[in-house]
């Protein structure tokens, strides 16, 4: 009974194609985080949704977009996939804005060719 | 700019030894101060937090200690296992920045 899930758990692909990375958490949290952790393990933020609106847009190409449909779905999309792309993404949910741990997925680990 | 500095990037201990991480920051709005445990191929899982009113707290054979004036804060692991083998990352919120910043990591090698 996972609490947060992501989907795929890898994913190989081309240089400039467009793929998506989904999150689901059944932990009824409110608020939703992409992290990316890249070759040396730095944890980065990319974005944070609070019942389903954007609230952490940090700088990040805008071939980035999330989507979260509803407050337990937080996807991510990448258009014109580049190398530099390449990194492990992390979903993550939290009960609320405030002082709240996280809990994380098993993330996605992203190779781009 | 890394607003958590986190030290060193590796340690390896005997089983038994007392590993020690540690973590410095620079924002004094900063109230939560959690540490993550991350094993290969997993997500990081919250293993202990403080908050700056306290000066140590403990959770089985873990111990976060904190330094307010300072701003540092370690972790500590007694009776370390092998099974403690992880990388373990500092991380730290507040001042109206509804995220949490992480430390850089470090790779934690308890050997039996």
């Amino acid at each position: 009974d996972t609490a947060v899930s992501q989907t795929p758990k890898y994913l190989v692909t081309q240089m400039g194609n467009d793929k998506s990375i989904k999150c689901e958490q059944n932990l009824g949290h409110d608020t939703m985080y992409w992290y990316k952790q890249d070759s040396k393990k730095f944890l980065k933020i990319m974005f944070s949704y609070n019942n389903k609106e954007l609230i952490i847009n940090e700088t990040v190409p805008n071939r980035f977009s999330p989507k979260s449909p509803d407050k337990a779905h937080l996807n991510l999309h990448i258009n014109s996939l580049e190398l530099g792309d390449s990194a492990v993404y992390f979903c993550a949910s939290s009960a609320g804005t405030g002082v709240y741990g996280y809990t994380f997925g098993s993330g996605t680990r992203l190779t781009v060719v | 700019q890394q607003q958590v500095k986190q030290s060193p990037q590796s340690l390896i201990v005997q089983k038994g030894g007392i590993p020690i991480i540690n973590c410095a920051y620079e924002n004094t709005a900063f109230d939560y101060f959690p540490w993550y445990q991350q094993f290969p191929g997993k997500g990081p899982a919250l293993l202990i937090a403080i908050r700056p009113d306290v000066s140590e707290k403990k959770e089985g054979r873990f111990t976060i200690s904190f330094n307010k004036s300072a701003k540092q804060f370690s972790l500590h692991i007694m009776d370390s296992q092998p099974g403690d083998s992880a990388t373990y990352f500092c991380a730290a919120r507040g001042g109206g920045a509804q995220k949490l910043v992480f430390g850089q990591g470090t790779r934690l090698t308890i050997n039996p």
